[in-house]
């Protein structure tokens, strides 16, 4: 398998300016999640989707982010206006959860580079 | 007071030592305990995870989980420059029915030659 798959890897925009990063899962996964790591602040996790419906987004730092997943094998992540604080790395990751006896794995991709000047 | 603590290091420790990389936490309903290893520039890949408490091994790798304490431990031995990367502590629990993980900082860790 290919593995979660995340485009762009780098993004440099300006302020202002509409980004959207793109997500395959593996094949399969049921599960999908976004996350953010910062030196300050490690990984978050701003939203995740069970079957495409999201299930709990309490994490997306404010109205100008937005995720979706119109189907099983994508997701994207957009945030509309951009600012500089928004400068992170992003993963999408995902995950076939199995239950107790599965450890939970979450395999995650390479992440987007983000840089909002 | 932050659910999962970890020190973010750095940790720097000569090839060949014993490293030990911990985490402590506040909610007893977590019972899946991992360690996920990063890379520079790539993304968190499962290392090791535990069930409950007690110890795992694999390899130079144990993981050590205290549910009495909230304590969980990586030991490293034989350290080697291969495993310079950073080390982030997992903790899961089923919340209303679905899965809650969270993640502590990650502690950076250097290996020397």
């Amino acid at each position: 398998d290919a593995g979660v798959i995340q485009s762009p890897r780098h993004e440099v925009t300006e302020m202002g300016q509409e980004v959207t990063l793109r997500c395959k899962p593996i094949s399969g996964h049921d599960y999908l999640f976004w996350y953010r790591q910062t030196m300050m602040r490690g990984l978050e996790l701003l939203i995740y989707f069970n079957n495409n419906v999201p299930i709990d987004d309490s994490g997306m730092p404010e109205d100008r982010f937005s995720a979706k997943m119109p189907n099983a094998s994508f997701s994207t992540l957009k945030i509309q206006p951009s600012e500089p604080r928004d400068s992170a790395v992003y993963f999408c990751a995902s995950s076939f959860f199995l239950g107790h006896s599965s450890g939970n794995t979450i395999y995650f991709g390479e992440g987007s580079w983000l840089t909002v000047v | 007071q932050k659910e999962v603590e970890q020190d973010p290091g750095p940790l720097s420790v000569p090839e060949g030592a014993i490293v030990s990389l911990n985490c402590t936490y506040s909610n007893s309903a977590f019972q899946y305990f991992m360690w996920y290893r990063q890379y520079s520039r790539k993304g968190p890949e499962l290392l090791m995870y535990t069930y409950s408490s007690g110890n795992k091994e694999d390899g130079r790798f144990t993981a050590q989980v205290d549910k009495s304490s909230k304590y969980i431990s990586l030991f490293i031995r034989d350290s080697q420059p291969s495993d310079s990367a950073t080390y982030l502590c997992a903790m899961s629990a089923i919340v209303q029915g679905a899965q809650k993980l969270v993640f502590g900082q990650g502690t950076r860790l250097t290996i020397n030659p």
